[in-house]
């Protein structure tokens, strides 16, 4: 089956604790994405990656980190620097290219302890 | 910089009737594209349908249909026949064709839907 896997499903971190979402994809997609959502409001880019070890901050990337050593994974790492972490993380991914749709994972939920 | 705006926070609608949600953008460019994604309690985001600014001839994916004015700067959802199952978050993109855009995507804030058995 092809897809997007988020782990874990709900994800607590302590005060001063970094904390790391995974993210794979079985879709042979080049283009990967991090994206938040708050209450209320549309998702918000936090990171993308175009191509393996490569990687572009998007509008919120502040307390934040990403890797991409391989195509398949992307994982998103909360630091300790990011004061308001509480949120809601979907990682998505396409093919690389300006037309190409975007398709999402089923999401982790973090919370702050 | 584009924006999106989903001005009805919440629409209901009876089972098998006809629900329209509004979306409204802002950007200069010409060449874009426009998706309506689905956001059910598990909260999974899931792609409805997408539109080409290029094209003229509206795009339908089964019972979910838009209404898009280019000019007006107007993206409407028609679901027809409205189930159970759709009642959820709906969310209006926009997506720029830019290299410099990234291709990331704008979101409105999202409406939601309300369906009455």
């Amino acid at each position: 089956d092809g897809g997007i896997t988020q782990s874990p499903k709900y994800l607590f971190r302590k005060e001063g604790q970094n904390v790391t979402l995974s993210c794979e994809q079985n879709l042979n997609h080049d283009a990967m994405y991090w994206y938040r959502q708050d209450p209320g409001q549309g998702l918000r880019l936090i990171y993308y990656s175009q191509i393996v070890n490569d990687f572009q901050k998007g509008d919120i990337a502040e307390g934040y980190s990403v890797s991409r050593e391989k195509k398949e994974s992307f994982p998103l790492t909360v630091t300790s620097a990011q004061k308001n972490p509480t949120a809601f993380y979907l990682c998505a991914s396409s093919k690389r290219g300006a037309r190409e749709t975007q398709y999402f994972g089923p999401g982790t939920r973090l919370l702050v302890l | 910089a584009q924006t999106v705006t989903q001005s009805q926070p919440e629409m209901s609608v009876q089972e098998a009737e006809t629900v329209t949600l509004s979306c409204t953008y802002d950007t200069s460019e010409s060449d874009y594209y426009l998706f309506w994604y689905k956001q059910p309690p598990s909260r999974q985001m899931i792609l409805v349908i997408r539109q080409e600014a290029y094209k003229q001839q509206n795009a339908t994916e089964n019972r979910f249909s838009v209404n898009f004015q280019k000019a007006a700067k107007s993206f409407s959802l028609k679901i027809s026949d409205s189930q159970l199952g759709d009642a959820a978050m709906y969310f209006c993109a926009y997506r720029s064709v830019k290299m410099d855009s990234n291709y990331q995507l704008i979101w409105g804030a999202g409406t939601k839907l309300i369906i009455k058995p």
